[in-house]
């Protein structure tokens, strides 16, 4: 069974500092999507980042940036000059592909709550 | 605007009292589920749906009952509501290549009392 570990429950950092949250991943799968979402005191879940297993290439967009390493079965996520708006809760989930059809969703970190101080 | 529309969005329950929540897809995606969301917990998937007509449990299927009769309705159902049900509930979707990723609904926060 696959499993996300997020050892982060909460981080606080003051504004414009850079912050990496941490995700360690378990699986049997060799194909298998990892992504990122937001979500804001308002509650909505955003989708930040999409990546398959077989691209290990690091990715950055904006101020945000991600390190997906397969040998240390992590993807994690920095966030660079933070900002208040950074401020959420932010969930590393798992997704298992299977050729054949069927799914059974993602699998989710219990999440890091980040708080930007100004 | 396209997407996962989840209704109600907020709901108060007595214990034993039963409800239906809706979750409606107009991106005709194939796979439909439904998460709940509980403090520190993360979220976790309580029944999933990989086409019409056809329901399947997550890992926290107790308690609940789901219907897929139209490939854009999602129902989860809670017969007799307890108090540990108190949650956010989350209803997504997605087509079989996972590579296109999941859509979120925006939620339904339930209070059983």
């Amino acid at each position: 069974a696959q499993k996300v570990t997020q050892a982060q429950t909460e981080i606080s950092v003051v504004e414009k500092e850079d912050v990496t949250l941490d995700c360690v991943y378990e699986t049997r799968d060799t194909t298998y999507y990892l992504f990122w979402y937001k979500q804001p005191p308002s509650g909505e879940l955003v989708f930040l980042i999409r990546r398959n297993s077989f691209d290990e290439q690091n990715e950055i967009s904006g101020r945000y940036s991600w390190n997906f390493q397969k040998s240390t079965s992590s993807f994690n996520f920095t966030i660079t000059a933070s900002q208040v708006v950074d401020s959420a809760v932010y969930f590393c989930a798992l997704s298992e592909a299977y050729p054949g059809g069927g799914a059974d969703g993602l699998t989710f970190g219990k999440g890091t709550h980040l708080i930007i101080q100004p | 605007n396209a997407g996962v529309t989840q209704t109600p969005k907020f709901r108060v329950l007595k214990t034993g009292q039963s409800m239906t929540l809706l979750c409606a897809q107009d991106m005709n995606h194939e796979y439909m589920y439904w998460y709940r969301q509980d403090p520190g917990m993360g979220l976790r998937l309580i029944h999933y749906s990989v086409g019409e007509g056809t329901t399947a449990k997550g890992e926290v299927p107790d308690g609940y009952n789901v219907s897929r009769l139209k490939k854009q309705n999602f129902l989860l159902g809670l017969e007799s509501a307890a108090p540990s049900q108190t949650s956010v509930y989350f209803c997504a979707s997605s087509y079989p290549d996972r590579n296109y990723g999941y859509t979120f609904g925006s939620g339904t926060r339930l209070t059983v009392v």
